[in-house]
């Protein structure tokens, strides 16, 4: 099956400060979420972008299909932040099921 | 317009006994499909249902496992016999069509003491 590979595992850093996350992919993808998982376990979607760039406030995503990866960025990061980043996709029409990566895992840092 | 609703949000059972978890996809959508999250881990798929079909059951385990989603009411995800390793936060998603963004419910976290 499909890979999907997420770095850096884990990050800390102070409010305030920006963020890249990068999601790595080892096949052709038709559809690439992502999803901020907060610390009640809830799973907030953030992006659906299987290709192109998308901003919403201080978050935006960029995929490039042809390479196979897609980065998110956290720009001055709040506490709110904080917890678990998926990227996940979606490898053909049809099949539909998504694909999650290891997550990163965020914390912000008052 | 509502979100994708699951119930309970929390079960506990005891070893051997039945788990039923429930899902009301979005209002309009058609497509329902089940994940589970084993502690610290990321999500992985179960099963991909359309209304009265199963679509898609090759992340299911094939024993005490089985889903459905009748013409009425809401998606069925039943564990029978449950066991310790079946504790993790199972959650539902829904989409409209094939290939759109899939929306998910808040979870349900099963407990198997």
């Amino acid at each position: 099956g499909i890979q999907v590979e997420q770095s850096p595992p884990d990050l800390i850093l102070q409010e305030g400060a920006n963020s890249t996350l990068r999601c790595n992919f080892s096949d052709s993808v038709n559809n690439l979420q992502w999803f901020h998982q907060n610390p009640w376990g809830q799973l907030i979607n953030l992006f659906y972008i299987p290709s192109g760039t998308k901003q919403n406030g201080r978050l935006s995503a960029t995929t490039v299909a042809t390479e196979r990866y897609s980065l998110l960025y956290i720009s001055s990061s709040q506490t709110t932040d904080s917890g678990v980043y998926f990227c996940a996709v979606e490898r053909n029409f049809g099949n539909e099921k998504l694909t999650f990566g290891t997550g990163t895992r965020l914390t912000i840092i008052p | 317009n509502a979100g994708v609703m699951q119930n309970p949000r929390h079960l506990v059972r005891r070893r051997g006994q039945e788990a039923r978890l429930r899902c009301s996809p979005m209002k309009g959508h058609s497509h329902v499909y089940w994940y589970r999250q084993l502690p610290e881990e990321g999500l992985k798929f179960m099963v991909y249902l359309q209304k009265e079909n199963i679509i898609d059951e090759s992340g299911m385990p094939k024993e005490r496992f089985s889903a459905e989603f009748p013409k009425e009411g809401p998606s069925i995800l039943r564990i029978q016999q449950v066991v310790r390793g079946d504790s993790a936060a199972y959650f539902c998603a829904s989409s409209g069509t094939s290939g759109e963004t899939q929306y998910f419910g808040p979870g349900t976290r099963l407990l198997v003491l």
